[in-house]
């Protein structure tokens, strides 16, 4: 089943802090974080496993709360390289990720 | 170090035709993925192969179907097109460890027009 992704879309301006929601009715063993611009191929952000700990990359993090199996991408201070559309690729099995299933995404456009 | 690489980069077809798509993975990764993006709808799971073998497949009926070579690139097929085939098909690897912690590398995709 597709995890849900909120909001659908979102504007900042530069400078302003972003979080990004992934939630699944199923119980999850990872979630991964992938950021795709236009007309681009998407690109790996991180991956947060089940037990594991808070993950961040530079003024981009994400946790993931295993009662709730929701993740959140927390993007501070954004930047205007930060935008393009964010996935979360959810994962129930333990033994590589062999079948994600991506949330619809989320539109984050940086304007200065 | 190369990156996935996918080819070719545009295609035509008309409903009914077949068309192979080919992606080769990062070196040393032995799992290939295969997405298909059509406009608004995100990633959709494809196929997963790895070592060769169909490990998993998505929700898409059998004229979607592929291969995986010896030398761990790929083929998607995909027989009798229809107008919902358009999308970019996007192909992605990785190493395939127990942990689950395997992130995939994307290629630049194949955009698909059905006519």
């Amino acid at each position: 089943q597709q995890p849900v992704q909120s909001p659908q879309a979102v504007i900042l301006r530069e400078g302003e802090d972003a979080v990004i929601n992934c939630s699944s009715s199923k119980a999850l063993y990872s979630v991964h974080w992938y950021r795709q611009k236009h007309g681009e191929a998407p690109v790996f952000l991180m991956i947060l496993l089940k037990g594991g700990e808070q993950k961040g990359h530079e003024k981009i993090s994400a946790s993931f709360n295993e009662k709730k199996q929701q993740s959140s991408l927390y993007l501070t201070a954004s930047q205007l390289s930060y935008s393009g559309t964010y996935f979360c690729g959810t994962a129930r099995g333990n033994f590589g990720n062999e079948k994600l299933t991506f949330g619809t995404g989320t539109r984050l456009t940086i304007i200065p | 170090e190369a990156g996935v690489t996918q080819s070719p980069t545009h295609l035509i077809k008309t409903r009914g035709q077949q068309v192979t798509l080919r992606c080769s993975p990062i070196s040393g990764h032995t799992s290939v993925y295969w997405y298909q993006q059509a406009l608004g709808l995100g990633l959709q799971f494809l196929l997963w192969y790895d070592e060769g073998e169909e490990r998993n497949r998505g929700n898409f009926p059998p004229r979607f179907s592929g291969r995986q070579f010896p030398n761990y690139s790929s083929e998607l097929n995909v027989n009798a097109l229809e107008l919902e085939d358009s999308a970019l098909y996007l192909c992605a690897s990785s190493f395939q460890r127990s942990t689950g912690n395997n992130e995939q590398f994307f290629g630049p995709g194949t955009r698909l027009t059905v006519l």
